[in-house]
């Protein structure tokens, strides 16, 4: 079952920020966060394991909640390189590799 | 330089024909996985390896098939079974499920 991700799409004028939202109703083990431009193939920007921590580079980072089953990546001071196609992965762990995406997060930088 | 590799990138097929779409990856990965995309869809899960000689079905597998006969190999046949074949294909790998999936460039295939 894909997680859920919210909101489908956003725009933004360049300089703001964003926060994108990714839920699952399983347990979560891990919960992968990646890229895609338009016709590429997606491209990694960070993994987060079980124990809620919070990482990234200075302007997108991401956190994940896994009492809650959620995880959120923001993107802060956005570049007009930062348009694209944003994708949770989610994870059950243990012996199973599945990894499971949500439908994405059209996002949309202008000048 | 090592890497996964999608061939071809584009294919056209008659409908009632299979068709194989090649993935081959030299990063010594155990995990192998093939996702369909369509818009609005997102990633979709067709089918995903652990190790060589075992695979597991996603959450779309209906009209697929796949082989992991060596561990470098994981190709997917789109049979005439799947109704709606026309697609833009993903093949990923990675160590496990903690660490980073690196995808292929994908295959867009068109069924007329």
């Amino acid at each position: 079952q894909q997680p859920v991700q919210s909101p489908q799409a956003v725009i933004l004028r360049e300089g703001e920020d964003a926060v994108i939202n990714c839920s699952s109703s399983k347990a979560l083990y891990s919960v992968h966060w990646y890229r895609q431009k338009h016709g590429e193939a997606p491209v990694f920007l960070m993994i987060l394991l079980k124990g809620g921590e919070q990482k990234g580079h200075e302007k997108i980072s991401a956190s994940f909640n896994e009492k809650k089953q959620q995880s959120s990546l923001y993107l802060t001071a956005s570049q007009l390189s930062y348009s694209g196609t944003y994708f949770c992965g989610t994870s059950s762990g243990g012996s199973n590799y599945k990894l499971t995406f949500g439908k994405g997060t059209l996002l949309t930088v202008n000048p | 330089d090592g890497g996964i590799t999608q061939s071809p990138k584009y294919l056209f097929r008659k409908e009632g024909q299979n068709v194989t779409l090649s993935c081959e990856q030299n990063l010594n990965h155990d995990a192998m996985y093939w996702y369909r995309q369509d818009p609005g869809q997102g990633l979709r899960l067709i089918y995903y390896s652990q190790i060589v000689n075992d695979f597991q079905k996603g959450d779309i597998a209906e009209g697929y098939s796949v082989s992991r006969e060596k561990k470098e190999s994981f190709p997917l046949t789109v049979t005439s079974a799947q109704k709606n074949p026309t697609a833009f294909y993903l093949c990923a790998s990675s160590i496990g499920w903690t660490t980073e999936a690196f995808f292929g460039q994908g295959t867009r295939l068109t069924v007329v």
